[in-house]
Formats: structure tokens, C-alpha cells, sequence
């Protein structure tokens, strides 16, 4: 069974520019979340999708965004970039059937100039 | 609330060393508790986890005990090679039945020949 992708797994933005970025989970999995990873605060939870409808959110501002579509693949937007966006953004599926065990992707990394 | 604290690093140890890795958490009512590595470059990779308390998660030589009374799940190998360098992070599901997770700061492991 395929894992889950990331595209792109790199990008380059510069400051007042926005992004996109497209996670395709596990065949079968209907929830995506996902995760901002930066040096200084670590991993921090920004949402998760479950059949096409936000569930929950973290502590992020409205910039960040997201949607997922019908076939469970999710995209997450994040608009007026600024520095301290930069991170790697990692999504996550899970069978919401198990323990919360969730199955990450490689991440992609945003730098933002 | 939920939150992880864990063993800052980084930690350095010779081939064939013991490991330890320290984690306790605190949360309301009945987490899962996971530990993830995550190797230079990558995403996060499920190590091991457990659902309930005195349950032991193990793999690739990795253990954790699940400890309600000291809200523990320390990390430990016995015998520890140099592909295990990484960073390990411990983390938790959330009880309030939202699917996320929280996590801790990471410890970042490096194995020496």
C-alpha cells in the first residue's frame, strides 16, 4: 500500500506571496491533519480534515487554510507569507477506526524569502 | 491540557550502548502514547505506541512502557547501532476525541562507532 505523498517536497516563496501545497493520504484513511515543524516551537498541530470537513483546528492564524476533497486528498493554503513561515509541513492520515496512529508523509519543506 | 515533556539532547552514545530516552505527559483522561523517529531529510515514522496503561510498545529492539502512575513511556534499546541516529519524538493523542497529536521537543539521537 502506497504511503503518504507530498507534492512539492520543496518551495521557495517570498515574503506577501502565497502557497499551496497537496498531501494524498493512504488508501482508505479519511482523515488528514497536518503539522508545522520549525526548530523553535517543534511540531504544532494546525488542522485536520475528515470527509471534507475541518474537525479541528490549532492555534494558527486565519492565513492558514486548508480543504480536502472528496477522494480524501487535502491541500493547505497559506496566504501573505511571512518569514517565520518557513518550516516543513507535514500531513498525516489516519484509519480514524485505530488508535489515533497516524501515518506521516515526507514533509515539505517552505522557505520563504 | 495535553502536553509532552521530554529528554532534552542531543544525546551521544557509542555503539552497543544502553538507551534511554525520557518521556512524561500529562492529559486528561485516557491517552495513546506514541514514539516517533524521524531521520535527516524525512518525515516521521511510527516506532512503536501503546493504548492503555501497563501496555508495552515494541520494535526494531525499541521498548516503552505505558505508566499511568508516573505518566511515563521512557524510550529504551539495549543495544543501540549507528542507523539508529535520528531524532525520536514522543507524543500523544488527544482525549477530547479530536485527532491530533501532541507532541514533544525531540531528542536527537547520534550513534557513534
Amino acid at each position: 500500500k502506497a504511503g503518504v505523498t507530498q507534492t512539492p517536497r520543496y518551495l521557495i516563496k517570498t515574503r506577501g506571496q502565497q502557497v499551496t501545497l497537496s498531501c494524498s493520504p493512504i488508501s482508505g484513511h479519511r482523515s488528514v491533519s497536518w503539522y508545522q515543524q520549525t526548530p523553535g516551537q517543534g511540531l504544532q498541530f494546525l488542522f485536520e480534515y475528515f470527509s471534507e470537513t475541518q474537525r479541528n483546528k490549532g492555534n494558527f492564524p486565519g492565513r492558514f487554510s486548508g480543504r480536502q476533497f472528496s477522494n480524501s486528498r487535502s491541500e493547505m493554503n497559506v496566504s501573505t507569507l511571512e518569514l517565520g513561515d518557513s518550516a516543513l509541513y507535514l500531513c498525516a492520515s489516519s484509519n480514524v477506526a485505530g488508535y489515533n496512529e497516524q501515518f506521516f508523509g515526507p514533509g515539505t519543506r517552505l522557505t520563504v524569502l | 491540557g495535553n502536553s509532552v515533556t521530554q529528554m532534552e539532547g542531543p544525546v551521544t552514545l557509542s555503539e552497543e550502548a544502553f538507551l534511554t530516552i525520557n518521556c512524561t505527559y500529562t492529559a486528561t483522561g485516557y491517552p495513546s502514547l506514541f514514539w516517533y523517529v524521524q531521520y535527516p531529510g524525512e518525515g516521521l515514522q511510527l516506532l512503536l505506541k501503546a493504548t492503555k496503561a501497563d501496555d508495552k510498545g515494541s520494535n526494531k529492539g525499541f521498548e516503552a512502557t505505558y505508566r499511568k502512575e508516573t505518566t511515563s513511556f521512557h524510550l529504551e534499546k539495549g543495544s543501540v547501532q549507528v542507523s539508529d541516529s535520528a531524532v525520536y519524538f514522543c507524543a500523544l493523542s488527544d482525549t477530547t476525541g479530536a485527532n491530533n497529536l501532541f507532541f514533544g521537543t525531540g531528542t536527537r539521537l547520534t550513534v557513534i562507532p
